[in-house]
């Protein structure tokens, strides 16, 4: 099946700093989304985004499916940006189920 | 919110019980998926239904069965259970069965002792 991969695996950054994270996937999909999942374990979608850039607020999303992958950008970081972040994708010759990466555990200190 | 709901957010149980998860989608949504978060097997999707019927199927184990009822709303069965069963379970929905944004619920945090 579908191979999703996400870096860096865990991020330390003090709070007011920018970051990326990156995910790496390995055939063509129908849908990508990220989702930040909270201390509370909720998942929260932040994007749906098979191609092209979006933006919210201070976070952003860029997906280039051509190439394969898609990247998250949070700016000036907040405490309440920690968590992990999950990049899920729908494949396209197996629609309709999300395959998720191992996701990216943030933590912004103050 | 999401809109989805999940109940309960909390079950303890022992080994060899039997289980029942309960979903009610965002209104209007016809597809509902169900997921598990374990520690060693990371998010992995369980099963689909889309307007009561079965549309896919992952690693759903023999022991696990789900539905959709005629108002939508789904449930997860999770029998004989095992303690590597222990995890979190979610909910999500979506309108169509094809491509589109898929929201989840809060999940369900299930706890075999």
């Amino acid at each position: 099946g579908i191979q999703v991969e996400q870096s860096p695996p865990d991020l330390i950054l003090q709070e007011g700093a920018n970051s990326t994270l990156r995910c790496n996937f390995s055939d063509s999909v129908n849908n990508l989304q990220w989702f930040h999942q909270n201390p509370w374990g909720q998942l929260i979608n932040l994007f749906y985004i098979p191609s092209g850039t979006k933006q919210n607020g201070r976070l952003s999303a860029t997906t280039v499916a051509t190439e394969r992958y898609s990247l998250l950008y949070i700016s000036s970081s907040q405490t309440t940006d920690s968590g992990v972040y999950f990049c899920a994708v729908e494949p396209r010759a197996a629609g309709n189920k999300l395959t998720f990466g191992g996701g990216t555990r943030v933590l912004v200190k103050p | 919110d999401s809109g989805v709901t999940q109940t309960p957010k909390h079950l303890i149980t022992a080994t060899g019980q039997r289980v029942t998860l309960r979903c009610s989608p965002r209104s209007g949504d016809l597809s509902v998926y169900w997921y598990q978060q374990s520690l060693d097997q990371g998010l992995q999707f369980l099963i689909q239904y889309y307007n009561g019927e079965e549309r896919a199927k992952g690693n759903i184990l023999e022991r696990f069965s789900a539905q959709q009822f005629p108002d939508l709303h789904s449930e997860l069965n999770l029998s004989s259970l095992e303690l590597g069963d222990s995890a979190l379970y979610f909910c999500a929905s979506s309108v169509e069965g094809e491509v589109g944004t898929q929201y989840f619920g809060p999940g369900t945090r299930l706890t075999v002792l």
